[in-house]
Protein backbone atom coordinates (compact mmCIF):
# COMPACT_ATOMS: atom_id res chain seq x y z
CA UNK A 1 0.00 0.00 0.00
CA UNK A 2 1.26 3.73 -0.79
CA UNK A 3 -0.80 4.78 2.11
CA UNK A 4 -1.55 8.66 1.52
CA UNK A 5 -0.34 10.21 -1.61
CA UNK A 6 -0.25 14.12 -2.08
CA UNK A 7 0.71 16.36 -5.44
CA UNK A 8 2.39 18.50 -5.94
CA UNK A 9 5.22 18.51 -3.42
CA UNK A 10 5.54 22.30 -3.69
CA UNK A 11 3.67 24.76 -5.84
CA UNK A 12 4.34 28.34 -6.09
CA UNK A 13 1.70 30.57 -7.35
CA UNK A 14 0.93 34.18 -8.14
CA UNK A 15 -2.30 36.01 -5.92
CA UNK A 16 -5.46 35.19 -8.14
CA UNK A 17 -4.61 32.01 -9.91
CA UNK A 18 -5.98 28.86 -9.31
CA UNK A 19 -5.37 24.79 -8.24
CA UNK A 20 -5.66 21.85 -7.25
CA UNK A 21 -3.76 19.71 -4.90
CA UNK A 22 -4.38 16.09 -5.02
CA UNK A 23 -4.57 13.57 -2.38
CA UNK A 24 -5.30 10.30 -2.69
CA UNK A 25 -5.61 6.40 -0.38
CA UNK A 26 -5.24 3.13 -1.31
CA UNK A 27 -6.63 1.98 2.04
CA UNK A 28 -10.41 1.86 0.75
CA UNK A 29 -11.26 4.60 4.06
CA UNK A 30 -14.12 6.24 4.08
CA UNK A 31 -12.83 9.08 6.06
CA UNK A 32 -10.54 11.38 4.78
CA UNK A 33 -9.59 15.43 5.51
CA UNK A 34 -7.43 18.45 4.68
CA UNK A 35 -5.56 20.68 7.09
CA UNK A 36 -3.16 23.72 7.14
CA UNK A 37 0.10 23.69 9.29
CA UNK A 38 1.10 27.18 9.78
CA UNK A 39 4.52 28.21 11.56
CA UNK A 40 3.69 27.42 15.10
CA UNK A 41 0.32 26.37 15.19
CA UNK A 42 -1.55 23.50 15.36
CA UNK A 43 -3.33 22.05 12.31
CA UNK A 44 -6.12 23.45 11.13
CA UNK A 45 -8.98 21.36 9.35
CA UNK A 46 -10.16 22.68 5.83
CA UNK A 47 -12.53 20.30 4.47
CA UNK A 48 -13.48 16.45 5.27
CA UNK A 49 -15.69 14.20 3.62
CA UNK A 50 -16.91 10.66 5.69
CA UNK A 51 -17.51 9.13 2.17
CA UNK A 52 -17.94 9.48 -1.98
CA UNK A 53 -20.34 12.16 -2.28
CA UNK A 54 -20.20 13.78 0.99
CA UNK A 55 -17.84 16.68 1.76
CA UNK A 56 -18.20 19.27 4.81
CA UNK A 57 -16.48 22.30 6.07
CA UNK A 58 -13.84 22.36 8.57
CA UNK A 59 -12.66 24.95 10.90
CA UNK A 60 -11.35 26.97 8.36
CA UNK A 61 -13.08 26.48 4.72
CA UNK A 62 -13.35 29.85 3.31
CA UNK A 63 -10.99 30.24 -0.23
CA UNK A 64 -11.07 26.14 -0.56
CA UNK A 65 -13.32 23.68 -2.30
CA UNK A 66 -13.73 19.77 -2.47
CA UNK A 67 -14.94 17.06 -4.07
CA UNK A 68 -15.64 13.43 -2.91
CA UNK A 69 -16.12 11.39 -6.64
CA UNK A 70 -14.51 8.64 -5.30
CA UNK A 71 -13.55 6.92 -1.81
CA UNK A 72 -9.73 7.09 -3.19
CA UNK A 73 -9.84 11.36 -4.07
CA UNK A 74 -9.66 14.11 -2.39
CA UNK A 75 -8.88 16.90 -4.22
CA UNK A 76 -8.83 20.46 -2.95
CA UNK A 77 -9.25 23.16 -4.91
CA UNK A 78 -8.16 26.64 -4.58
CA UNK A 79 -10.35 29.15 -6.18
CA UNK A 80 -8.26 32.23 -6.15
CA UNK A 81 -4.96 32.12 -4.28
CA UNK A 82 -4.34 35.02 -1.98
CA UNK A 83 -0.80 35.02 0.01
CA UNK A 84 -2.93 34.50 3.47
CA UNK A 85 -2.88 30.64 2.01
CA UNK A 86 0.78 30.34 1.84
CA UNK A 87 0.74 27.28 4.15
CA UNK A 88 2.09 23.37 4.39
CA UNK A 89 -1.21 21.35 3.85
CA UNK A 90 -1.51 17.50 4.61
CA UNK A 91 -4.22 14.97 3.50
CA UNK A 92 -5.10 12.47 6.23
CA UNK A 93 -7.78 9.65 5.97
CA UNK A 94 -8.88 7.33 8.30
CA UNK A 95 -11.19 4.04 8.63
CA UNK A 96 -13.92 6.07 10.87
CA UNK A 97 -17.10 6.99 9.20
CA UNK A 98 -17.70 9.72 11.55
CA UNK A 99 -15.95 13.72 12.02
CA UNK A 100 -15.63 12.54 15.32
CA UNK A 101 -13.97 9.49 14.75
CA UNK A 102 -11.56 7.45 16.92
CA UNK A 103 -9.46 5.78 14.26
CA UNK A 104 -5.77 6.40 13.51
CA UNK A 105 -5.44 9.08 10.80
CA UNK A 106 -2.80 8.42 8.21
CA UNK A 107 -1.40 11.65 7.21
CA UNK A 108 0.35 12.31 3.23
CA UNK A 109 3.56 13.90 3.11
CA UNK A 110 1.91 16.95 2.13
CA UNK A 111 2.39 19.96 0.17
CA UNK A 112 4.17 23.06 0.66
CA UNK A 113 2.38 26.05 -0.91
CA UNK A 114 3.36 30.03 -1.56
CA UNK A 115 1.17 32.41 -2.71
CA UNK A 116 3.00 35.87 -3.76
CA UNK B 1 4.64 22.21 27.15
CA UNK B 2 2.89 23.94 23.95
CA UNK B 3 1.73 27.28 23.21
CA UNK B 4 0.07 29.15 20.23
CA UNK B 5 2.89 31.47 18.24
CA UNK B 6 5.67 31.61 15.53
CA UNK B 7 8.37 29.71 17.77
CA UNK B 8 7.64 26.21 19.24
CA UNK B 9 8.96 24.70 22.50
CA UNK B 10 11.68 22.94 22.53
CA UNK B 11 13.19 20.15 23.98
CA UNK B 12 16.68 19.45 24.25
CA UNK B 13 18.00 15.93 25.65
CA UNK B 14 20.85 13.66 25.36
CA UNK B 15 20.99 10.46 23.52
CA UNK B 16 19.90 7.59 26.31
CA UNK B 17 17.86 9.97 28.68
CA UNK B 18 14.52 9.70 28.99
CA UNK B 19 12.25 13.09 27.36
CA UNK B 20 9.37 14.15 28.64
CA UNK B 21 6.88 16.34 26.26
CA UNK B 22 4.53 17.98 27.65
CA UNK B 23 0.73 19.22 26.59
CA UNK B 24 -2.04 21.21 27.87
CA UNK B 25 -5.89 20.61 26.46
CA UNK B 26 -8.61 23.00 26.67
CA UNK B 27 -11.85 21.31 26.60
CA UNK B 28 -12.17 19.10 29.82
CA UNK B 29 -14.98 17.14 27.54
CA UNK B 30 -12.55 15.53 25.63
CA UNK B 31 -12.46 12.07 25.64
CA UNK B 32 -9.80 10.94 23.56
CA UNK B 33 -6.02 12.20 22.73
CA UNK B 34 -3.06 11.46 20.42
CA UNK B 35 0.37 12.02 20.42
CA UNK B 36 1.33 12.43 17.02
CA UNK B 37 5.66 13.12 15.84
CA UNK B 38 6.54 14.82 12.53
CA UNK B 39 9.72 14.61 11.51
CA UNK B 40 11.21 17.54 9.10
CA UNK B 41 9.37 17.79 5.89
CA UNK B 42 7.18 14.93 6.70
CA UNK B 43 3.28 14.71 7.39
CA UNK B 44 2.43 13.60 11.09
CA UNK B 45 2.88 9.50 12.26
CA UNK B 46 0.70 8.27 15.08
CA UNK B 47 2.57 7.75 17.92
CA UNK B 48 0.48 6.62 21.32
CA UNK B 49 -3.09 7.22 22.13
CA UNK B 50 -4.89 7.33 25.20
CA UNK B 51 -8.93 7.40 26.23
CA UNK B 52 -10.36 9.75 28.97
CA UNK B 53 -11.02 6.69 31.19
CA UNK B 54 -7.36 5.72 31.61
CA UNK B 55 -4.42 7.86 33.15
CA UNK B 56 -1.69 6.17 32.07
CA UNK B 57 -0.91 3.94 28.55
CA UNK B 58 2.32 2.73 27.26
CA UNK B 59 3.06 1.60 23.96
CA UNK B 60 6.67 0.63 22.87
CA UNK B 61 9.87 2.98 24.56
CA UNK B 62 6.37 5.76 25.05
CA UNK B 63 4.31 6.47 27.42
CA UNK B 64 1.30 9.00 27.75
CA UNK B 65 0.13 10.08 31.34
CA UNK B 66 -3.05 11.60 31.13
CA UNK B 67 -4.31 14.18 34.23
CA UNK B 68 -7.68 14.76 33.92
CA UNK B 69 -7.55 17.05 36.96
CA UNK B 70 -5.07 19.72 35.68
CA UNK B 71 -6.21 19.24 31.75
CA UNK B 72 -2.48 18.22 31.20
CA UNK B 73 -1.17 15.10 28.76
CA UNK B 74 2.55 14.26 28.64
CA UNK B 75 4.20 11.96 26.81
CA UNK B 76 7.46 9.74 27.65
CA UNK B 77 10.00 8.63 25.52
CA UNK B 78 12.48 6.27 27.23
CA UNK B 79 16.26 5.92 26.35
CA UNK B 80 15.97 8.43 23.28
CA UNK B 81 17.31 8.00 20.31
CA UNK B 82 18.40 9.88 17.23
CA UNK B 83 15.47 9.21 15.04
CA UNK B 84 13.25 10.70 17.99
CA UNK B 85 14.24 14.17 17.07
CA UNK B 86 11.52 15.52 15.46
CA UNK B 87 8.18 18.09 16.31
CA UNK B 88 5.39 16.14 18.97
CA UNK B 89 1.96 17.34 19.42
CA UNK B 90 -0.92 16.35 21.03
CA UNK B 91 -4.28 16.21 19.68
CA UNK B 92 -7.82 16.18 21.34
CA UNK B 93 -10.99 14.67 20.26
CA UNK B 94 -14.86 15.61 21.35
CA UNK B 95 -16.50 15.97 18.43
CA UNK B 96 -13.64 18.06 16.67
CA UNK B 97 -10.65 17.23 16.93
CA UNK B 98 -8.19 19.94 17.87
CA UNK B 99 -4.31 19.86 17.39
CA UNK B 100 -1.44 21.56 19.55
CA UNK B 101 1.32 23.69 18.11
CA UNK B 102 4.43 20.79 18.85
CA UNK B 103 6.62 20.97 20.59
CA UNK B 104 10.70 20.17 18.85
CA UNK B 105 12.81 17.70 20.53
CA UNK B 106 16.42 17.73 19.71
CA UNK B 107 18.61 14.37 20.71
CA UNK B 108 22.45 15.55 20.98
CA UNK B 109 25.05 12.24 20.37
Amino acid sequence: NAGVTQTPKFQVLKTGQSMTLQCAQDMNHEYMSWYRQDPGMGLRLIHYSVGAGITDQGEVPNGYNVSRSTTEDFPLRLLSAAPSQTSVYFCASSSGTQHNYQETQYFGPGTRLLVL
Amino acid sequence: GESVGLHLPTLSVQEGDNSIINCAYSNSASDYFIWYKQESGKGPQFIIDIRSNMDKRQGQRVTVLLNKTVKHLSLQIAATQPGDSAVYFCAEIQGDMRFGAGTRLTVKP
